[in-house]
């Protein structure tokens, strides 16, 4: 949807390096998300934002952090990364119900 | 915690087959979504269920919300090609502000 961006598509690092990964929407919604996808593991919630000052750890959050910027904008941080976070990490946006998924950052950690 | 099992993992039919895929709950959802991913795509909204019993079609596509509203499932009918994918539903339960994800159900259709 390219109501929502989200950059670099893709990105291959190596172990220990910080990386950023970017979202931004002109959806005008509060809500934000950050998701993980492996095979097989379907999406898994990272972290979550219903506004600029409510930020909720999800489910998998250990090893990333997150900035609010604007409500349009919600970074996902790798703080020093390593190879089992090698993975296709999607962010999210929504209202109330339906949620607008990004194109997705595939990262690659070597 | 909380879980959202969603069956099959994988089905493979031939054109024109009709599929189905199931997702069942641990504890009562307030509503439940669907998404289609298209492969190397990012998911994408389909339908919302919150009545308990609750019925919705889309063309081909039925979808159901079980009475006690911890199952539903994805009924597609006589299927094409362009219905290859991975299907996921999501619940939301009580008071959790966040989706529960099922895992997904990978569908592929043979022409």
């Amino acid at each position: 949807d390219a109501d929502v961006t989200q950059t670099p598509r893709n990105r291959i690092t190596k172990t220990g390096k910080r990386i950023m990964l970017e979202c931004s929407q002109t959806k005008g919604h509060d809500r934000m998300y950050w998701y993980r996808q492996d095979p097989g593991l379907g999406l898994r919630l990272i972290y979550y934002s219903f506004d600029v000052k409510d930020i909720n750890k999800g489910e998998i959050s250990d090893g990333y952090s997150v900035s609010r910027q604007a409500q349009a904008k919600f970074s996902l941080s790798l703080e020093s990364a390593i190879p089992n976070q090698t993975a296709l990490y999607f962010c999210a946006t929504s209202f109330v119900g339906e949620q607008f998924f990004g194109p997705g950052t595939r990262l690659t950690v070597l | 915690g909380q879980q959202v099992m969603q069956i099959p993992q994988y089905q493979h039919v031939q054109e024109g087959e009709d599929f189905t895929t199931y997702c069942n709950s641990s504890t009562t959802l307030s509503n439940i979504q669907w998404y289609k991913q298209r492969p190397g795509g990012h998911p994408v909204f389909l339908i919302q269920l919150v009545k308990s019993g609750e019925v919705k079609k889309q063309k081909r596509l039925t979808f159901q919300f079980g009475e006690a509203k911890k199952n539903s499932s994805l009924h597609i009918t006589a299927t094409q090609t362009t219905d290859v994918g991975t299907y996921f539903c999501a619940g939301l339960a009580g008071n959790n502000r966040k989706l529960i994800w099922g895992l997904g159900t990978s569908l592929a259709v043979n022409p």
